[in-house]
């Protein structure tokens, strides 16, 4: 089934302590990116990647690293989780000049 | 720079009624716009996108280029329509700029 897979779905963790959230899509997509979700200001972009080895930042990337060693995967690294950084998380992924993302099931992050 | 606004966060109505969620978007060139919806506890998903002029589930977005809108509509709305509505612009083929998004509540 093709699909975008987030891990974990949940998380709940302390000021400072490094987290990474995984992504992986089994379509073979060139474009992925990572999106917060925050009641009142929607869906704003933190990270994206247009292939292998090629990131860029979003609106929002501060606090935040990406990585793309493999097509298919794409974690999001959080060095030092502030509470503002308290949110739930998509990865999305589309064809390359495709404007149809496909979306993960959604990471709820909490920072304490 | 490319924004959407979405004016209602909230919008409820009662089955049956027509239903109308705005959407307005700032971008100088030829952008392509999208809505994509959340029902609870589900990832999102594309409902639909201009360049189609499809409907889906009932729902039309009709692109108005003059005054910069792309609202959707549904005639008659239903319970399980009840979700969350963004709507979504790209100029660069793959980055998507979101609304603030709007949750629709379809009373019985």
């Amino acid at each position: 089934e093709a699909q975008v897979t987030q891990n974990p779905r949940y998380l709940i963790t302390v000021t400072g302590k490094k987290l990474t959230v995984t992504c992986s899509q089994n379509m073979n997509h060139e474009y992925m990116s990572w999106y917060r979700q925050d009641p009142g200001l929607g869906l704003r972009q933190i990270y994206y990647s247009m292939n292998v080895e090629v990131t860029d930042k979003g609106d929002v990337p501060e606090g935040y690293k990406v990585s793309r060693k493999e097509k298919r995967n794409f974690p999001l690294i959080l060095e030092s989780p502030s509470p503002n950084q308290t949110s739930l998380y998509f990865c999305a992924s589309s064809l390359r000049g495709s404007v149809t993302q496909y979306f993960g099931p959604g990471t709820r992050l909490t920072v304490l | 720079a490319q924004r959407v606004t979405q004016p209602e966060k909230l919008l409820s109505v009662f089955k049956g009624a027509p239903v109308e969620l705005k959407c307005n978007y700032s971008y100088s060139g030829s952008p392509e716009l999208f809505w994509y919806v959340q029902y609870s506890r589900q990832r999102l998903q594309l409902l639909l996108r201009h360049i189609s002029r499809e409907s889906i589930k009932g729902f039309t977005a009709d692109l108005n280029k003059g005054e910069t809108s792309f609202h959707l509509k549904k005639p008659f709305a239903q319970e399980e329509d009840s979700a969350m509505y963004y709507c979504a612009l790209t100029a660069s083929g793959s980055r998507l700029t979101f609304g603030e998004g709007t949750q629709l509540t379809v009373n019985p």
